[in-house]
């Protein structure tokens, strides 16, 4: 199995532009997971999924948008994207709620830099 | 703010020595877990504690909820360069739905 599947890798977007972050999983999770990684900030959840076509904001939404249109795929969408942006960007997913004894599996991340 | 304070932020020791990495909050927690990241890589799930007190072993790593569980506690024996990474606690509050709340991380350095 490939778990958790992130693309791109690496991207440098200047001010303005949009982008989308991929996500994939193929171990039939219900929920999925948005977040970013500062130095020293932790992880910050952005947005959530508990299904498909069910989205939820996290602790910092503000500049992101998301989708969930099947159960295998959580695209993140950034439409104006600003130096406060610049981050490392993970996507998860768990058989059940986080946090309820059911282990998140992590992407391998997306580093985004915006200039 | 940090729900959750990882202490220390950076760990160098040698191998073969002994480490205690601590989480703590205020906050009552119904499970917290504990994840290991590697550079360029996401976290990977260690251990998850549920139960007041409890104590889990994997291997030379002991893990440790707290009696009240607003904290935990992670102890590696003997460290070796493998265990170099970035350690994550991540607790779930009890009235929410189960969303993790992540620490900022303890940077471990093990040098042989």
């Amino acid at each position: 199995n490939a778990g958790v599947t992130q693309t791109p890798k690496f991207r440098i977007l200047k001010i303005g532009q949009s982008m989308t972050l991929q996500c994939t999983q193929d171990m039939n999770h219900n929920y999925m997971y948005w977040y970013r990684q500062d130095p020293g900030m932790g992880l910050k959840l952005i947005y959530y999924s508990v299904g498909a076509g069910i989205t939820d904001k996290g602790e910092v939404p503000n500049g992101y948008n998301v989708s969930r249109s099947t159960t295998e795929d959580f695209p993140l969408r950034l439409e104006l994207a600003a130096p406060s942006q610049t981050s490392v960007y993970f996507c998860a997913s768990s058989y059940s709620e986080g946090g309820l004894g059911s282990p998140l599996h992590f992407g391998n991340g997306t580093r985004l830099t915006v200039t | 703010t940090q729900l959750l304070e990882q202490s220390p932020q950076f760990l160098s020791i040698q191998e073969g020595e002994n480490l205690t990495v601590y989480c703590n909050s205020s906050s009552v927690f119904s499970s917290l877990q504990w994840y290991r990241q590697e550079p360029g890589e996401g976290p990977v799930l260690l251990v998850t504690v549920v139960t007041g007190g409890e104590v889990k072993k994997l291997k030379r790593l002991t893990f440790q909820f707290g009696d009240a569980r607003k904290d935990s506690s992670l102890h590696i024996t003997a460290a070796q360069p493998g265990d170099t990474g970035l350690y994550l606690c991540a607790g779930a509050i009890t009235d929410s739905w189960g969303k993790l709340q992540f620490g900022a991380g303890t940077q471990v350095v093990v040098t042989p």
